[in-house]
């Protein structure tokens, strides 16, 4: 099993829709958890974090946490092409470690 | 918010010649650097750990005589590719970790990447 897994898409929705997207870890210490977007030949960009269960708002993007399922979900309102980009899960191990263990990526087409 | 740079952007070496990327945090003090690797189209892999002042950690399948990190002061960690092979063409980048007062110390900032191409 890999350590976060994600489904790799393509997701395609209509603009102005609704994007969701999902993340599984296999780790239940962790503790921190992220999402970040990746344009194609760019390095990632840090959309959201969240380290409680519950959701967590910021503009149009909603992370949601249940530690229970090891699930995290991003959520993006009003989607725009611009969001058109890979969405990478990464998840902090728990205890000491720093690492990032990262998903590989769901990739999100936003149709105009 | 924080950055991180990274330099160079792109790079283009020849077979058997080694080639540095530098990787500097500009506005906090980083404890703690990570270099991965990325091929087109997959996710990141982590390649090591570089902690201020010490030895990097390196992650299992990757050759430390190869990629030689330095980790020299708080701001800058150095990714050094040695005998570089047509193989070792890709996406490197780093990140650094924010752990400064008054901080969470869990976020975690990448710079822009470097592409290498070993011809």
């Amino acid at each position: 099993q890999k350590e976060v897994e994600q489904n790799s898409g393509p997701l395609s929705v209509p603009e102005g829709a609704i994007a969701s997207l999902n993340c599984t870890y296999s780790d239940r210490v962790s503790q921190s958890f992220f999402w970040y977007r990746q344009y194609s030949g760019k390095s990632p960009e840090l959309i959201m974090s969240i380290y409680s269960n519950g959701d967590k708002e910021d503009g149009r993007f909603t992370a949601q946490l249940n530690k229970a399922s090891q699930y995290v979900s991003l959520l993006i309102r009003d989607s725009q092409p611009s969001d058109s980009a890979t969405y990478l899960c990464a998840v902090k191990g728990g205890g000491a470690t720093n690492k990032l263990i990262f998903g590989t990526g769901t990739l999100l087409a936003v149709q105009p | 918010g924080a950055v991180v740079s990274q330099h160079p952007s792109r790079v283009i070496c020849k077979s058997g010649t080694s080639v540095k990327i530098e990787c500097r945090s500009l506005d906090f003090q980083a404890t703690t650097m990570f270099w991965y690797r990325q091929f087109p189209k997959q996710s990141l892999m982590l390649m090591a750990t570089s902690n201020e002042g010490s030895k990097a950690t390196y992650e299992q399948g990757v050759e430390k005589d190869k990629f030689l990190i330095n980790h020299a002061s708080l701001t800058l960690s150095t990714l050094t590719v040695t005998s570089a092979h047509p193989e070792d063409s890709s996406f490197y980048i780093c990140s650094a970790r924010d752990g400064g007062v008054g901080t969470s110390g869990n976020t975690i900032y990448f710079g822009e990447g470097s592409w290498l191409t070993v011809v």
